[in-house]
């Protein structure tokens, strides 16, 4: 049974770089083919994809946001951690882990999600 | 960039079909899949490469792509279908592109 979780703080200021994890189980990030992605929805509006890591540790990001995201993998731990650079209020949202199956590319599991916000 | 656009909003009567339409720059040539997502929870996968179904996802979700549209075909609609609906394709210049919603209300 393959399940995600992220992680994260539920605050962050202006300005700051946010760190989210997502633990992952029932998979392995050694697999071909196998990936794992960051999506965030702000409240209300639609889903948008941010980036990706493969298994062989190529990386893909989205080009609006390419100069602020920054992804690992540590394969050990079965962990996915995405660092966003100079959040801005605008970046509130729920940002969401999901696994990519190695023969496709859908997104067929995805964690709960972990909503972050700003503090004034 | 691709991009997918979606009608915002389709309302359906119960037991009736619901189409909820994609569309973009020749999307025909592209796999589309398809997530519900309910009020308050995670989006799910009900349709990958076109029109496959996942494992646990009800027979009356199906799926088509052509030309410049995607559409996805809620059979015999039933009140737990009312959900946001999104798109997505794969792109070679960005792996996810997600369209831009679509509330599917049962009346």
């Amino acid at each position: 049974q393959i399940t995600l979780k992220e992680s994260g703080p539920p605050l962050v200021k202006p300005t700051q770089t946010l760190t989210l994890t997502c633990t992952f189980s029932g998979f392995s990030l050694s697999t071909s083919g196998v990936a794992v992605g960051w999506i965030r929805q702000p409240p209300g509006k639609a889903l948008e994809w941010l980036a990706l890591i493969y298994w062989d540790d190529d990386k893909r990001y989205s080009p609006s946001l390419k100069s602020r995201l920054t992804i690992t993998k540590d394969t050990s731990k079965n962990q996915v951690v995405l660092t966003m650079t100079n959040m801005d209020p605008v970046d509130t949202a729920t940002y969401y882990c999901a696994h990519k199956d190695s023969s496709g590319y859908f997104l067929d599991y995805w964690g709960q999600g972990t909503l972050v916000t700003f503090s004034s | 960039s691709y991009e997918l656009t979606q009608p915002p909003s389709v309302s359906v009567s119960p037991g009736q079909t619901a189409n909820v339409t994609c569309s973009g720059d020749k999307l025909g040539d592209k796999y589309v899949s398809w997530y519900q997502q309910r009020p308050g929870h995670s989006p799910v996968l009900v349709i990958y490469e076109d029109s496959k179904r996942p494992s646990g996802i009800p027979a009356r979700f199906s799926g088509s792509n052509s030309g410049n549209t995607a559409t996805l075909t809620i059979s015999g609609t039933q009140a737990m279908d009312e959900a946001d609906y999104y798109c997505q394709a794969w792109d070679s210049s960005i792996p996810y592109v997600f369209g831009t919603g679509t509330k599917v209300t049962v009346l």
